[in-house]
């Protein structure tokens, strides 16, 4: 079956760390996208990518960083300099081009310790 | 800038009532409107969207109007069920960007 998958499900850091949060997808889509989801905010974007080797950020990009060397690919980088990391993270992908029919993965909660 | 405004954040209703979530949006240009429901602890997933080219959309219990001279869609359940319960997102598109814009979410209580 065709899906988007991000590993781990649960996730604790120490301060000061950097860490990296998975999302694979074998839907074939070209676009993919990483956003947060904090209590009665929605969900924030933080970067996009439409195509291989290359991304753009989106409204919370300070203190991520993301790379897109495979289609299927997408890991986010929580890095040091996020000042309040702990967070729902969700992948979604969509076919190139389009915002439409976004499918999401199901989630990395991050709880900084 | 791109914004999305969602009312209720939270609603409760009786089984079997209607439920009707409300979003607002401010690029005139925007010309996709999704609406995802998201169970407690899982990903959201899209239950029915609609294009600025159409007013409504039905997909049994479930439609979608958009009033694009106001720039504001709504969601609608009608003979609701528990298993209606859920977080609601609307989202829209925004002139130069590729991505959707989402709006806060509505927590929709189903009481038996």
């Amino acid at each position: 079956d065709g899906g988007i998958t991000q590993s781990p499900k649960y996730l604790f850091r120490k301060e000061g760390q950097n860490v990296t949060l998975s999302c694979e997808q074998n839907l074939n889509h070209d676009a993919m996208y990483w956003y947060r989801q904090d209590p009665g905010q929605g969900l924030r974007l933080i970067y996009y990518s439409q195509i291989v080797n290359d991304f753009q950020k989106g409204d919370i990009a300070e203190g991520y960083s993301v790379s897109r060397e495979k289609k299927e690919s997408f890991p986010l980088t929580v890095t040091s300099a996020q000042k309040n990391p702990t967070a729902f993270y969700l992948c979604a992908s969509s076919v190139r081009d389009s915002a439409f029919g976004y499918t999401f993965g199901s989630g990395t909660r991050l709880t900084v310790v | 800038g791109e914004n999305v405004e969602q009312h209720p954040s939270t609603l409760s209703v009786q089984e079997g009532d209607s439920a009707v979530i409300k979003c607002t949006y401010s690029d005139s240009a925007s010309n996709y409107f999704p609406w995802y429901k998201q169970e407690l602890g899982k990903g959201p997933q899209l239950i029915i969207d609609i294009r600025s080219n159409v007013g409504e959309k039905k997909d049994q219990r479930i439609a979608v109007t958009l009033n694009k001279t106001a720039k504001h869609f709504s969601l609608h359940i009608t003979e609701t069920q528990p298993e209606d319960s859920a977080v609601y997102f609307c989202a829209a598109t925004y002139t130069g960007r590729r991505a959707l814009t989402f709006g806060s979410g509505t927590r929709l209580q189903v009481q038996p």
